[in-house]
């Protein structure tokens, strides 16, 4: 059978679509949020932060929004491209990083 | 650029061994940190440090210690190998409250 924590949570998207990627941090002291990007074979990479008094950050075709509420961070990559699939990952400030998600983009 | 160099990329270890993995980053950053990543659980992270000749236990210290005598450079020692410290091995640093440079990970096989 399969074994629980050997499945990363996965989202396929087609070429040109927009990704949105989920992530839930458990710390609602916590003021600094960073998204990672992680391809085969490399360490992770940075790709977008954000403070808590911030709802939203916009960089180069990736959004970042903060619901401090639910404490929920969510990563929008606009025109979704064959090099953005990876695995990303989001983290507090302490440098705990969640599972990461597979974003895996058809051509 | 920030650099963040492992010393090795891949290394094969005999149960028992006691290893060494290695990591520098060349932008005197305070922080520094090792995860270990196994398939399907993300990062965990193991030990960090947030200045010289100090340390503190992640998540899963357990068969690991450290030792950062420099800034710039903080080693990562597993006393006595064992099978289930087979893993792919990260080393970060950042300046505190920013984002981390990663290395490019080691893989490190326990026979």
């Amino acid at each position: 059978g399969e074994s629980v924590g050997l499945h990363l949570p996965t989202l396929s998207v087609q070429e040109g679509d927009n990704s949105i990627i989920n992530c839930a941090y458990s710390n609602s002291a916590s003021d600094y949020f960073i998204w990672y990007k992680q391809e085969s074979g490399k360490g992770p990479q940075f790709i977008i932060d954000i403070r808590s008094n911030m709802d939203k950050r916009q960089g180069q075709r990736v959004t970042v929004l903060l619901n401090k509420t639910v404490k929920h961070l969510s990563l929008q990559i606009a025109a979704t491209q064959p090099g953005d699939s990876a695995v990303y990952f989001c983290a507090e400030n302490d440098m705990r990083f969640g599972a990461g998600t597979r974003l895996t983009v058809k051509p | 650029d920030v650099k963040v160099t492992q010393s090795s990329r891949y290394l094969v270890k005999r149960t028992g061994e006691k290893v060494f993995l290695e990591c520098v980053q060349d932008m005197d950053h305070e922080n520094m940190f090792w995860y270990r990543q196994d398939p399907g659980l993300g990062l965990r992270l193991i030990y960090f440090s947030y200045d010289v000749k100090m340390k503190e236990k992640g998540d899963i210290p357990e068969g690991y210690s450290v030792s950062r005598e420099k800034k710039e450079r903080f080693s990562l020692i597993l006393e006595s190998a064992s099978t289930n410290q087979t893993s792919m091995y990260l080393c970060a640093s950042r300046v505190a409250n920013t984002e981390a440079f990663f290395g490019q990970g080691t893989r490190l096989t326990v026979v």
